[in-house]
């Protein structure tokens, strides 16, 4: 199974700072069809998850532009240019290249 | 509007079963893949299952292989989980998902 590690598991952040999460699995999440199936997901306190970043880094509908998604092959970084408060909640990486799909352990984003 | 609704959880003793069902509206659901992922309590996301747009490929975690089926009705637009022999470690919330969206879950207790 591809294994998918997250850092931090927690960051502690206030309104207007910068936020970085990065998502390394253990082997490539190229596709045979040459796309990269990682996501991102936001799961809010007591909600299910949305997601917010595809194929690396496409923005779903409505997902405000301070968000962004990067990376390639096993390495990939998401990244908030500036937190807000609903934007608190556990963050999860997603592969969906290889069977099982697997998800990262999540990272949690708290305000300080 | 997509919207998801899980129904069909419920507390049951080990070695029972129960089918999930999960109501798609808002999308031509017979035209997207879709998957069942689960949560324990106050752990993260775990996939369980995916089903192809016509429902002749599916693909499991092995945990669940021979015990789950995924299955769908295009005409009803409408995903299911035929779960048997349930264990303890199948407490979860399952959601349905599209990957893009997302069920607000049902919980499923398997307890004695």
């Amino acid at each position: 199974d591809v294994v998918m590690t997250q850092t931090p598991v927690s960051l502690s952040l206030a309104i207007g700072q910068p936020a970085s999460i990065s998502c390394k699995s253990s082997q490539s999440l190229v596709h045979s069809d040459g796309k990269t199936y990682l996501s991102w997901i936001l799961q809010r306190p007591g909600q299910s998850p949305k997601r917010l970043i595809y194929l690396v880094s496409k923005l779903d509908s409505g997902v405000p532009d301070r968000f962004s998604g990067s990376g390639s092959e096993t390495e990939f970084t998401l990244k908030i240019s500036r937190v807000e408060a609903e934007d608190l909640g556990v963050y999860y990486c997603w592969q969906a290249t290889h069977f099982p799909y697997t998800f990262g352990a999540g990272t949690k984003l708290e305000l300080k | 509007e997509v919207q998801l609704v899980e129904s069909g959880g419920v507390l049951v003793q080990p070695g029972r079963s129960m089918k999930l069902s999960c109501a798609a509206s808002g999308f031509t659901f017979s035209s997207f893949p879709m998957a069942w992922v689960r949560q324990a309590p106050t752990k993260g996301l775990e996939w369980v299952a995916t089903i192809s747009t016509s429902g002749g490929s599916t693909y499991y975690r092995d945990s669940v292989k021979g015990r789950f089926t995924i299955s769908r009705d295009n005409a009803k637009s409408t995903l299911y989980l035929q779960m048997d022999s349930l264990r303890s470690e199948d407490t979860a919330t399952y959601y349905c998902t599209l990957f893009a969206y997302w069920g607000q879950g049902t919980l499923v207790t398997v307890s004695s």
